[in-house]
């Protein structure tokens, strides 16, 4: 597609349950991120790909946050046994290769309630 | 102390006024600086990247002052349309981008 696409839109889940947040980049785009948003907050960074490895993982909150690629495309973010304050929006965005001087480009976000 | 700082405002002016903002980053060894924008309950889109010499887009200008670590964003004429948060994004020269928490302009009738 023409920007990054990501589903669902919004998700309302109950705690304890896990949830998995989809992510379809930019065609051609090498690295892709997530980065977390609560209300009234700046982005947290959560997890970067190159390709379909993630060298940096240092900002998933806990082990119940993991993140794969496949095909060098679409990813998934999978959150288990959520939490009330893992409630946020959670974004993805994409980047060309040798990003540091190439904007991100960002997904419309998925809205995460959990109640 | 955070690596990229913005006042969070809000900045409430008036139509056709000129504001700006400042951005300050503790990375150094910083690459590229970018400005994106946010309506509310929307993702951040790009409005420009910031160059070392400086560069302008209309009604909005970025500047990049390296000796002191901050980037600023001018906007002349300030339009309805402008209200928004404007975040502040640096790129150490690897991957990651860090993000300000943004500053909220209110642009007023």
């Amino acid at each position: 597609g023409a920007g990054v696409s990501q589903s669902p839109s919004n998700k309302v889940t109950e705690k304890g349950k896990d949830v998995e947040l989809r992510c379809d980049p930019i065609s051609g785009h090498t690295a892709l991120y997530w980065y977390r948003q609560s209300l009234g907050q700046g982005l947290e960074f959560l997890i970067y790909f190159q390709g379909n490895s993630a060298p940096d993982k240092s900002g998933l909150p806990s082990d119940r946050f993991s993140a794969e690629r496949t095909g060098g495309s679409v990813s998934t973010l999978t959150i288990q046994r959520t939490q009330q304050e893992d409630s946020a929006v959670y974004l993805c965005a994409s980047s060309q290769a040798g990003a540091q001087y190439y904007e991100a480009f960002f997904g419309q976000g998925t809205r995460l309630t959990v109640v | 102390r955070k690596e990229v700082e913005q006042d969070p405002g809000p900045f409430n002016v008036p139509e056709g006024a000129t504001v700006a903002f400042n951005c300050t980053y503790s990375n150094s060894a910083s690459q590229s600086f970018f400005w994106y924008r946010q309506d509310c309950r929307k993702e951040p889109k790009l409005l420009m990247s910031v160059y070392s010499s400086g560069n302008e887009d209309g009604r909005f200008t970025a500047q990049l002052n390296r000796a002191s670590q901050y980037i600023s964003l001018l906007i002349r004429d300030s339009k309805l349309s402008d209200s928004a948060t404007y975040l502040c994004v640096v790129n150490s020269g690897t991957y990651k981008y860090i993000f300000g928490t943004g500053t909220r302009l209110k642009v007023l009738a």
